[in-house]
């Protein structure tokens, strides 16, 4: 039972490139979530997906889209990557009140 | 969701207990509290939630007042280990949804 699982740990982009950040559940969850972490502050929520099919925008959407894949996947994609963008990217599920979180994405845009 | 107000930081002895405060006097009557603890940029780990009564884990107990205003979490035993940012939420139960501030950096001092 790995949890939560997170791909790439590292990645650097330059400006105006794209990439997709995947995130996977062993845990037969039903809701996923992607924060992100800026240095010194809490965690902010991009989006969330209630269930397998829906997707919502949390607190900071722009810049990001995301694409609930299957139950068990929940990825994050950057289309035109821009140094704001420059944080640590957690994922996480839940079922009921626990959140499990990943060990998240560090993502340097340049 | 309610906002939460937390001391930026605290110490506490190694083997003594750390009693973390979180004010949430806007809370209103289906919202729990719940606590997270991040340790070095890792995903946050939960540690207990409570709606109106007293809670008690194998990690932490939660003592949240009679008008629901504000909680203590309590390390009974704070090691070095537990040295990490503790996030106090507040959040109804609509998708698991969870507001994160700054939180209390807890440092546990030999």
């Amino acid at each position: 039972n790995a949890g939560v699982t997170q791909t790439p740990k590292f990645q650097v982009l330059k400006t105006g490139q794209s990439m997709t950040l995947q995130c996977a559940q062993d845990m037969n969850h039903n809701s996923m979530y992607w924060y992100r972490q800026d240095p010194g502050m809490g965690l902010r929520l991009i989006y969330y997906s209630a269930s397998e099919g829906t997707t919502d925008k949390g607190e900071v959407p722009n810049g990001y889209n995301v694409s609930r894949l299957n139950k068990r996947e929940f990825s994050l994609r950057l289309e035109s990557a821009a140094p704001s963008q420059t944080s640590v990217y957690f994922c996480a599920s839940t079922e009921g009140a626990t959140q499990y979180f990943g060990p998240g994405t560090r993502l340097l845009v340049l | 969701d309610a906002k939460t107000t937390q001391p930026p930081s605290m110490d506490c002895a190694e083997g003594r207990a750390a009693n973390l405060p979180c004010n949430h006097s806007t809370i209103s009557g289906n919202e729990y509290v719940y606590w997270y603890r991040q340790i070095h940029s890792q995903g946050p780990q939960y540690i207990i939630h409570g709606l109106k009564n007293n809670e008690t884990n194998e990690m932490a107990s939660l003592i949240i007042t009679e008008d629901r205003k504000s909680s203590t979490l309590i390390l009974p035993h704070a090691t070095l280990r537990d040295t990490a940012v503790y996030y106090c939420i507040v959040s109804g139960t609509s998708y698991g949804k969870l507001t994160f501030g700054q939180g209390t950096i807890l440092t546990v001092h030999p």
